[in-house]
This record gives C-alpha cells, structure tokens and sequence, in this order.
C-alpha cells in the first residue's frame, strides 16, 4: 500500500472547518484513500472513503486532488468531541486490501 | 444494529499467564482483524481470519499468539506465557463477506501484564 504524510498536529477553533491534509504521492490506479480518527484511546472510527470522486457523509467531505497525489479531509463545523488523532491510509481492494496501515496521523486539538 | 463488541475490555494477567481476548462481529460480517497498539504507538496489524479460515497472519509474533474465528462463537485471540512487552490494546475490526471492505472496529481490550 502506498504511504501517505500528515501533519502531525493541527489546532481548529470550534465552529470553525477543520481541513486536514494527506500526502499520498505513490497512490495506485485501484488503491483508495481511507480517513479514520482515533478518540482518546478509544477504538479507531471510520470517516469516509473514496477512490477519485470527492465524497461526502454525514460525518466529513473528502476531496481528492484530480492526480490523486493527495487529499483533504474537511470537517465543516468542528466541536470539541472532534478532538481526535485522524489517520489517512491508502488501501488496495480484494486481497490486497487486508490489512489497514496507521501511520502517525494528525492529532487535531479543538479549541472552544 | 450492534457494533463489533469485544470482551474483555480490561484484562490483568501475570507474567507467563495466558490471555483469551475474544470479538464478535457485526451482524453480517464474515472478515475479522486483530490490530495491537502498544503504549503510545500507532496500530499495527496482526492477522485477518474468515470463518475458520486464516487468510494473513503476517503480523503475529511467531511464538506464543494464536487466533482463530470458529464457525461457532467469536474470534479468539489467545496470547500464552505473557510477558510485560504484551500490555498493549487490542482492537478488532470487522468487514463484510467481501475482500478489502470497509473495517469497523471494536472497543478494544487492554491488556495488563504485571
């Protein structure tokens, strides 16, 4: 699976959009980009995934670039249980697609 | 429309003690994974099992973890002999009977060892 970068910390005033980034150079034709977050120890939460379309959810938007090197996860009006890590990780299908790679992510600190 | 659900969610052993940390899936779902979390790192993945079935277990430790998903009941995780490098979290996720879907991930278990 490709690697992705993060920022590995971001601040956000509550209300406010949260707008997270992801570098993912080396991405392939059939891999796609997965955005997950991370509450205080608790169990990894899925957000919102796509492949090249932008992609929208009751949780986040994501927006991928057209060349597919990098993406953004937008959280339109961040409160302060937004307050999380949130790892981006790119992922084949079929059998390629077992297992998900956590890297570092982006702890995102919402402040009131 | 339960969750994945694991049990239990705090666990203390003693060192050379064995550990069973069991998951059920969502409802439908017929893919488990097992990732670890040691103390202020990032996920790692360990294995991923069908029922009755190990498909990858390129991240298990070689010596002292097994898994299995029966065709009956939850997946175990099964750590024999613990020693203190295994107090970590332990999640499990699940995903529906296609390869490569979406994982939802449980509450975890914390796994103690003194």
């Amino acid at each position: 699976d490709a690697k992705t970068t993060q920022p590995p910390s971001m601040d956000c005033a509550e209300g406010r959009a949260a707008n997270l980034p992801c570098n993912h150079s080396t991405i392939s034709g059939n891999e796609y980009v997965y955005w997950y977050r991370q509450i205080h120890s608790q169990g990894p939460q899925y957000i919102i995934h796509g492949l090249k379309n932008n992609e929208t959810n009751e949780m986040a938007s994501l927006i991928i670039t057209e060349d597919r090197k990098s993406s953004t996860l937008i959280l339109p009006h961040a409160t302060l249980r937004d307050t999380a890590v949130y790892y981006c990780i790119v992922r084949g299908e079929g059998n390629a697609g077992n297992m998900l790679t956590f890297g570092g992510g982006t702890r995102l600190m919402v402040k009131p | 429309n339960a969750g994945v659900m694991q049990n239990p969610r705090h666990l203390v052993r003693r060192r050379g003690q064995e550990a069973r940390l069991r998951c059920s899936p969502m409802k439908g779902h017929s893919h488990v994974y097992w990732y670890r979390q040691l103390p202020e790192e990032g996920l790692k993945f360990m294995v991923y099992l069908q029922k009755e079935n190990i498909i990858d277990e390129s991240g298990m430790p070689k010596e002292r973890f097994s898994a299995e998903f029966p065709k009956e009941g939850p997946s175990i995780l099964r750590i024999q002999q613990v020693v203190r490098g295994d107090s970590a979290a332990y999640f499990c996720a699940s995903s529906p009977g296609t390869s490569g879907g979406t994982q939802y991930f449980g509450p975890g278990t914390r796994l103690l060892v003194l």
